[in-house]
């Protein structure tokens, strides 16, 4: 009955792979977001979905796109992975401004 | 563009001191700030969410309080256990959360 899921939890991957990474919320909350979190542990806002609108788009490369099928799903794609890319990704969920937020146990990608 | 930054950036207590972690923002417009820990290899857990309109929040040994006008937020941890060995990181909602880079605690029996 886990409420933020995200699959894989490890991702090792080749430099120039397409790889994506799953995440479905059972909370029933309206926005979900994609983080990712460096070497440093510094966590930084990647997308953020409410209601299959996207809302916030950091200045990411267009190399990630996020796709929601539905409200309860917010996958995050990655073509043509880069070295950099490396870092643990995590998913999480809020139901309106103002709500706590909920995070995903993360997704460590690793790209060698 | 709102920074939000932690100090310490570690800390080692023995257990049972009460402690003190600190959070400050440089944009005062804000709808929540949230506490969390993150223990290795593991997700966020939300630990005490504080409401613009609000000054402070307890949950347990922990209480949370909020300066909006200075840009301030402290996390207290009272009579601190081993268990509470992790990292603490404090987000500040205005449109979209934004994180501060954590504080490492580690608490030594």
């Amino acid at each position: 009955d886990t409420a933020v899921s995200q699959t894989p939890k490890y991702l090792v991957t080749q430099m120039g792979n397409d790889k994506s990474i799953k995440c479905e919320q059972n909370l029933g909350h309206d926005t979900m977001y994609w983080y990712k979190q460096d070497s440093k542990k510094f966590l930084k806002i990647m997308f953020s979905y409410n209601n299959k609108e996207l809302i916030i788009n950091e200045t990411v490369p267009n190399r990630f796109s996020p796709k929601s099928p539905d409200k309860a799903h917010l996958n995050l794609h990655i073509n043509s992975l880069e070295l950099g890319d490396s870092a643990v990704y995590f998913c999480a969920s809020s139901q309106v401004d103002g709500s706590p937020l909920h995070f995903g146990n993360g997704t460590r990608l690793t790209v060698t | 563009k709102q920074e939000v930054t932690q100090i310490p950036a570690a800390l080692s207590v023995p257990e049972g001191e009460n402690l003190v972690l600190n959070c400050s923002f440089t944009d005062s417009a804000i709808y929540n700030l949230q506490w969390f820990r993150q223990d290795p290899g593991k997700g966020l857990t939300s630990l005490l969410l504080i409401q613009s309109s609000q000054r402070e929040q307890t949950s347990g040994r922990l209480n949370a309080s909020l300066d909006k006008s200075s840009g301030r937020s402290t996390l207290y941890i009272a009579a601190s256990q081993p268990g509470d060995s992790a990292t603490y990181l404090c987000a500040v909602n205005n449109n979209d959360m934004r994180f501060g880079a954590g504080t490492r605690l580690t608490v030594k029996p």
